[in-house]
Formats: C-alpha cells, structure tokens, sequence
C-alpha cells in the first residue's frame, strides 16, 4: 500500500537559519514525490516534485528536496527561512503503477520566528 | 496563472440536505479530483474522473457521493444526503495528464453540516 509519513506535526525555526521538513513513503514501485504548501485558508499550492533524475530538485520560493531512495525519504530543505514560509506543508507520492491519485501525508505547520 | 476555482468557498447545511460543490478546472487539464481535508486530518482522496467516467474511487466515496462534468468547464461533487461528517474542506484538483505532472488544487470549499 502507498503511504506518506511526516513524522514532525510542528517544525519552528529562527528566520535566516536553514529549515527541513521531514517525509518519508511507501510505495510498491517508483514513486512521484511532491511537496504542496498551504497557507490558511488557501489551497494546497505546488512546490516542487521529484520525477527521475538528479536526487535533488529545486523548487519555488527557495525549496528544494532531496530524495533518498535507500531510506525512502525526500525532505523539504531551504537554506535560509523567511517568515513568510510559515506554513502547513505536505508531502504527497504517486504510484504510477497503482492508479493515478495522490497520497498526502498528515502536514507539517512550520514557524518561523522572526 | 491558470488556476481552478472552487464555488461556493464556504456551504453551510443541514443534517440530511443534499450539496453540491462546484470547481472549475483548468481549461487543458484531462484528468479531475476531488480531495477532502477534516480539520485538522490529511489531506484525503475521494474520486478520480477522466473521460467522464470515474477512474479511481476511495472508500470514503460511497453511494452519498457522486461527480459530473456537466459541461466542457465546470466539475461538480455532489453529496446526496449530508451527515455531520462529512464536515470537511473540498478541494477540487486537476492535472494534464497523468503520472509526472504536478496536480492543480483549488482553493477549497468549506462544507459545515449541522
């Protein structure tokens, strides 16, 4: 079964210093891995996705991702954090070989204190 | 940007009433979702739907659920008779097409039953 975790409800970082939000999955075949943010009120918007390639994709607003096939992780990363990065964000995976839908994990609120 | 739309953004209605949650998709995308978020949960899939036909259904789509794309533009969600939990956030998603691309949410209807 495909399945997405986000072990950290609650991630707060200091703004300037680096942020990584946490993801890990389960899948049967190759996945589609994908991070979504949500601002309040808002819908879920794309950040960035790992397809095939190089393990580490950049994204908007200063995301990246790398993907991790040996721990089956692919963590949100941006170097320096602003406060307007406050957010939920969620990981997402797609089997290909299992239908078409995507499988969110619960959401992570990241802070950044100013 | 293109983006999908989703009306109305808040339904208020009674145990037992019958809703129906409009979106429209972008004008290219072949491929329709819908997902639903409980405050507070995960970010759910319902129902997949291409060549006006569903695709793919979760379990939580039961026989209270249906979808139509009753024109070339809009795609609706209708719920026939509404139980207090069904109290969630709708979201309507589309994508070009399968796979590889990144999935398009709107911004959400918020669906309380009282």
């Amino acid at each position: 079964a495909q399945s997405v975790a986000q072990p950290e409800d609650q991630v707060n970082v200091a703004e300037g210093n680096p942020l990584t939000v946490k993801c890990t999955y389960s899948v049967s075949g190759n996945p589609y891995l994908f991070w979504y943010v949500q601002y309040p009120n808002r819908g879920l918007q794309f950040l960035l996705k790992y397809i095939t390639g190089d393990n580490l994709v950049k994204g908007s607003y200063g995301f990246e991702a790398e993907f991790n096939k040996s721990q089956t992780s692919f963590h949100l990363k941006k170097p320096s954090a602003l406060v307007s990065d406050s957010a939920l964000y969620f990981c997402a995976v797609r089997d290909p070989t299992a239908g078409n839908q995507f499988y969110f994990g619960t959401g992570t609120s990241l802070t950044v204190i100013p | 940007e293109p983006e999908v739309t989703q009306t109305p953004s808040h339904q208020v209605t009674q145990m037992g009433q019958e809703v129906i949650l409009r979106c429209v998709p972008i004008s290219n995308h072949l491929y329709f979702y819908w997902y639903r978020q409980i405050l507070g949960q995960k970010v759910e899939f319902l129902v997949s739907f291409y060549n006006n036909e569903i695709s793919e259904k979760s379990e939580i789509f039961d026989d209270q659920f249906s979808v139509e794309r009753p024109d070339g533009s809009n795609f609706t969600l209708k719920i026939r008779s509404t139980k207090l939990e069904d109290s969630a956030m709708y979201f309507c998603a589309s994508t070009e097409t399968l796979g590889v691309t990144e999935a398009f949410f709107g911004q959400g209807t918020r669906l309380t039953v009282v």
